[in-house]
């Protein structure tokens, strides 16, 4: 079964940057996988689809400060210019037929 | 603009069923494979169960298999959950979720409802 791992926490100054990372297990590193925003009693928000080879393709109103980026099993998600909208938990998605659909446990992104 | 809007949910006394419904609106519901998602109270997301438009072919995790049922009424542009067995562990807010693309496969959900919440106590 494909794991998703992701560090539970990670936090940056205000303006700051910030980088969050998504590995894939090894069997499954090629694979694409997606980033949502979950903001504290919300529903999860599509933020972009990050593919292996770093392309990345944004959901509807998603801003410029929000990137994706790929490097072997491990998958990006870039925070620029942070605020304190940004705290929220990040999660990464994967699936494929055979695997259904995997969500990695979450990072908890502080912004100091 | 794309929506979808879950209901039906409750609290349940255990082995209690329940039937969730998600209407969707904006989108050619009957072209894409829907799913249901859960979040237990402060916990993480956990994919619960899919089913492709056409042909109907579902899939389940293990945790629920053999205990929901999903189904859809495209015509009504509706997916369902039907929940049978309810455990103290299934209490969790259900989302339902649409794919990126339409095809008879899995993608990135590219658009989420605000959920539904589910109870199970006695």
């Amino acid at each position: 079964q494909v794991v998703l791992t992701q560090s539970p926490s990670a936090s940056a100054s205000l303006g700051a940057s910030v980088k969050l990372t998504c590995t894939l297990s090894s069997e499954y590193s090629t694979y694409a996988i997606a980033w949502h925003q979950q903001k504290p009693e919300k529903g999860p928000r599509y933020l972009m689809k990050v593919n292996n080879d770093g392309s990345h393709s944004k959901g509807d109103g998603i801003p410029d400060r929000f990137s994706g980026s790929s490097s072997g099993a491990e998958r990006y998600l870039t925070i620029s210019s942070l605020q304190s909208d940004d705290e929220a938990d990040y999660y990464c998605q994967t699936w494929a037929t055979g695997i259904d659909v995997v969500f990695g446990g979450g990072t908890k992104v502080t912004v100091l | 603009e794309v929506q979808l809007v879950e209901s039906g949910g409750g609290l349940v006394q255990p082995g209690g069923p329940l039937r969730l419904s998600c209407v969707a609106s904006g989108f050619s519901f009957s072209t894409y494979a829907m799913s249901w998602v859960r979040q237990a109270p402060g916990k993480g997301l956990e994919w619960v169960s899919a089913m492709f438009g056409t042909g109907g072919t579902t899939y389940y995790a293990d945790s629920v298999k053999g205990r929901f049922t999903i189904s859809r009424d495209n015509s009504k542009n509706t997916l369902y959950l039907q929940i049978s067995s309810l455990r103290a562990e299934d209490t969790a807010l259900y989302y339902c979720a649409k794919p990126k693309t339409a095809r008879q496969s899995y993608d990135a959900f590219d658009v989420w409802g605000r959920g539904t919440m589910v109870t199970v106590s006695s």
